[in-house]
Order: structure tokens, then C-alpha cells, then sequence
């Protein structure tokens, strides 16, 4: 099956850093990428869409100026957390729309544990 | 009003039992549901997808659509130990691709 990887699994950063995570769709061409954040205990919350060649669109109460979206290519997106603070850890996780599937055809990478101290 | 509404739970069922859990949604014109399980600490992994109307079965999972009333089911046959996990019931709205979850259903089995 296809398979999206996610870059790093886990990262411990001081409050005012900014992190970088990136995600792959190792085996198929995602026009379309997803970024989700998970509090404990609570669903996914859908951040923005990333779509290739263009910029993202983010959902309501997610600040563009602070989760910066790359999608450079058909197969990596970035999500940048910028000037992190302690209420950013969170688990987030990207999804993959497969370009050459259906509708429902996406896929999920593992995530990416994000704390702030 | 959520727009993808599950009862939280937990809902505990003992093994081999069947495992009932329900959906509602309030975008009327979406046209694809998904359920979704995710164990402590992973990302969610898809069970199902279903598109039309009725029920659609895949091994012990079998879900079911009823767009009139605007509701998905899951049902878990012969639940297992290790079907205990969260299942997130999901919808895509309508028009675009953007996939919303529910807060997910807690399902415990007991052994």
C-alpha cells in the first residue's frame, strides 16, 4: 500500500524556535497534502491544505504567519512552526491524497510529536 | 452544532460480541465516510470507506450509510481484544477533498 513518512517522529525544542516537519509520499504523487494537529484525548483537527505549486489554505483560527506551508513538490510537504510555544505540543500528523486514486484514496503518516518546553 | 458527531464512550463490549458504533453529520451534500481506528500514540489507520447508501462489509467490519438521516454506523463482529482502540468516523465535505473527523468513540474488549 502506499506509504507517506514523516520527518522527525519526535522533537523537543525551546519556546521561541521554530521546527520543521516534513512529509513524503514515498510511492505515489500527492497534489494534494493535509495537516491535522492532535491534542490528547481530543480528534484531529484539520490545520490547513497544501497544494502543490500553490499556496496552502488554512482552515479558521490557524494562523497562516505562524504554521508556514511548503508544498514544492509532488512528493514533500513542510509544515514550520514558527516562534514555538509550550501550547504547540501537539501530535501532528500529515495526510496524502494519491493524485492517481479516488477520492477517498489518502493516506496517513505516522506523526510527529512536537514538545515545547 | 459539530460537524462530525460520535459519542466519546468508552464503549465496552465483551469478546467476541459485536461492537456498534455511530456517526452523525451535519453537511448534507457530503458524499464520502469514512471510519478510521487509532491506537494510543499512532496516527489513524482506515477501516473503511463507504459511498452509497446501505451497507458495505469487509471481513468483520461492516459499515453502514443512510444519507437521508445523515448518519454512519460501524459494526464490529466478533470483537477481539485487540480491537480495542478509538474509531474515528469521518467525513469529506462536500465540494472539495477537506476530511473532517470526529472526536472518536473509545471501544474496550474484554477478554
Amino acid at each position: 500500500g502506499a506509504v507517506v513518512s514523516q520527518h522527525p517522529s519526535r522533537v523537543i525544542c525551546k519556546s521561541g524556535t521554530s521546527v520543521k516537519i516534513e512529509c513524503r509520499s514515498l510511492d505515489f504523487q500527492a497534489t494534494t497534502m493535509f495537516w491535522y494537529r492532535q491534542f490528547p484525548k481530543q480528534s484531529l483537527m484539520l490545520m490547513a491544505t497544501s497544494n502543490e505549486g500553490s499556496k496552502a489554505t488554512y482552515e479558521q483560527g490557524v494562523e497562516k504567519d505562524k504554521f508556514l506551508i511548503n508544498h514544492a513538490s509532488l512528493t514533500l510537504s513542510t509544515l514550520t512552526v514558527t516562534s514555538a510555544h509550550p501550547e504547540d505540543s501537539s501530535f501532528y500528523i500529515c495526510s496524502a491524497r494519491d493524485f492517481a486514486g479516488s477520492e477517498g484514496d489518502r493516506y496517513f503518516g505516522p506523526g510527529t510529536r512536537l514538545t515545547v518546553t | 452544532q459539530k460537524e462530525v458527531e460520535q459519542n466519546s464512550g468508552p464503549l465496552s463490549v465483551p469478546e467476541g460480541a459485536i461492537a456498534s458504533l455511530n456517526c452523525t453529520y451535519s453537511d448534507r451534500g457530503s458524499q464520502s465516510f469514512f471510519w478510521y481506528r487509532q491506537y494510543s500514540g499512532k496516527s489513524p489507520e482506515l477501516i473503511m470507506s463507504i459511498y452509497s447508501n446501505g451497507d458495505k462489509e469487509d471481513g468483520r467490519f461492516t459499515a453502514q450509510l443512510n444519507k437521508a438521516s445523515q448518519y454512519v454506523s460501524l459494526l464490529i463482529r466478533d470483537s477481539q481484544p485487540s480491537d480495542s482502540a478509538t474509531y474515528l468516523c469521518a467525513v469529506n465535505k462536500a465540494g472539495g477533498f477537506k476530511t473532517i473527523f470526529g472526536a472518536g468513540t473509545r471501544l474496550f474488549v474484554k477478554a
